[in-house]
């Protein structure tokens, strides 16, 4: 099954642009991820599915900040004019026929 | 709106039982897959389980972790998901959510989560 490896922290100040990582294991480089956010005690909230091409498609209300890219086995989220609300842990997750996998979470800090 | 709404959960003894239920609206509950995530105090997300809709015959798969100790069941006429959990074990201490997706989507809606503390 996929293996999806991210960061354990990041950091970046307010107004600024960061860049968050997931990797996928080897084997599974062409597979669509989700990116989601969680707010320090608030439940997951979907952003965005990504493919392998780069292309992406966003959950209702997400703002315009927040995009993604791909190269090769890594996905990309990035968060532009960073806000203090943006402060949260940062989880991709990727799935197939039988299972369905979550990386260990970027929290990110918004300096 | 898409809304999902947890119950059930609480303290209960190492070895003990516990159902968790999931009322969704706001969506057509029946055409969906729907999956169970946990998340440990202070840790990431792990996925339980899922199953499908009655297209697919509502088969269920589920984590290595809970596999022959949790079942998850639905009921379209009450558009709700259930969580059976036995032979429960300290580890499984978690919030649980239920969250909407499948086996080609990902998950994209998420309940607020409800609280299972297994504990003597």
């Amino acid at each position: 099954q996929p293996v999806l490896t991210q960061s354990s922290s990041a950091s970046a100040s307010l107004g600024s642009s960061v860049k968050l990582t997931c990797t996928l294991s080897s084997g599974h480089s062409s597979y669509i991820i989700a990116w989601h956010q969680q707010q320090p005690g608030k439940a997951p909230r979907y952003l965005m599915k990504l493919e392998g091409s780069g292309s992406y498609n966003k959950g209702s209300g997400v703002p315009d900040r927040f995009s993604g890219s791909s190269s090769g086995a890594d996905r990309y989220l990035t968060i532009s004019n960073l806000q203090s609300e943006d402060e949260a842990d940062y989880y991709c997750e990727t799935w197939d026929s039988n299972t369905r996998v979550f990386g260990g979470g970027t929290k990110l800090t918004v300096l | 709106e898409v809304q999902l709404v947890e119950s059930g959960g609480g303290l209960v003894q190492p070895g003990g039982s516990l159902r968790l239920s999931c009322a969704a609206s706001g969506f057509t509950f029946s055409d969906h897959y729907m999956d169970w995530v946990r998340q440990a105090p202070g840790k990431g997300l792990e996925w339980v389980g899922r199953t499908r809709n009655k297209a697919n015959s509502y088969t269920a798969q589920y984590a290595a972790s809970v596999k022959g100790r949790f079942t998850i069941s639905r009921d379209d006429s009450k558009n709700s998901l259930y969580l059976q959990m036995n032979s429960l074990k300290t580890e499984d201490t978690a919030v649980y959510y239920c969250a909407r997706g499948s086996t080609v989507t990902p998950l994209d809606s998420w309940g607020q989560g409800t609280l299972v503390t297994v504990s003597s």
